[in-house]
């Protein structure tokens, strides 16, 4: 078993749709969590970081943390077609530093 | 601008050659990360190095080798040794390990001719 599942996708919906990511984890040492958004032939940028059971939003972004059920999403709301990418999630604790990724989830926003 | 420069964008190998990724930062960090991307497989960490002078191997490290000799420099070689070196790497740099987020660079795409 990976220590971070991710649905690989890809997930297609229209301009405006509400968008919900997921990764589930294994390890209930991971503290720290994140959500990378990847661009085609570009690097993962960071789109979201948590350190806590709950909901952080950033603008249409919500990313989410449920520890309890070793679950974590992110929710993209009136998704645009720029919003087209590839979203990973990231996990890591301080006792190592690094960072566990999941597979990724291709997302294509139709106009 | 601060940032992590990876080059050259694009490269090729021959059978038998190694070749030497760049990855430079200017955001005085303290760490740096080699990843190889391959479709639907996610992020898989070479190595690492917290400070200069300093590094560890990854979960894939065999067929590579890096040196860390300036801190905002963290060179990947990828030897003859490995056989599938067609992938996607990206370079990656943070604060002191812990919790920090990696900031990443464009990546080098490397095929074999």
């Amino acid at each position: 078993q990976k220590e971070v599942e991710q649905d690989p996708g890809p997930l297609s919906v229209p301009e405006g749709a509400i968008v919900s990511l997921n990764c589930t984890y294994s390890n209930s040492a991971f503290q720290y969590f994140m959500w990378y958004r990847q661009y085609s032939r570009k690097g993962p940028e960071l789109l979201m970081y948590t350190y806590s059971s709950g909901n952080k939003e950033d603008g249409r972004f919500t990313a989410q943390v449920d520890k309890s059920s070793k679950y974590i999403s992110l929710f993209i709301r009136d998704s645009q077609p720029s919003d087209s990418a590839t979203y990973l999630c990231a996990m890591g604790s301080s006792n190592t530093g690094k960072l566990i990724f999941g597979q990724g989830t291709t997302l294509q926003v139709k106009p | 601008d601060g940032g992590i420069t990876q080059s050259p964008k694009y490269l090729f190998r021959k059978e038998g050659q190694n070749v030497t990724l760049s990855c430079e930062q200017n955001l005085n960090h303290d760490a740096m990360y080699w990843y190889r991307q391959d479709p639907g497989q996610g992020l898989r960490l070479i190595y690492y190095s917290q400070i200069v002078n300093d590094f560890q191997k990854g979960d894939i490290a065999e067929g590579y080798s890096v040196s860390r000799e300036k801190k905002e420099s963290f060179p990947l070689t990828v030897t003859s040794a490995q056989k599938n070196p067609t992938a996607f790497y990206l370079c990656a740099s943070s604060a002191p390990t812990g919790p920090q987020p990696q900031h990443f660079g464009d990546g080098t795409r490397l095929s074999i001719l």
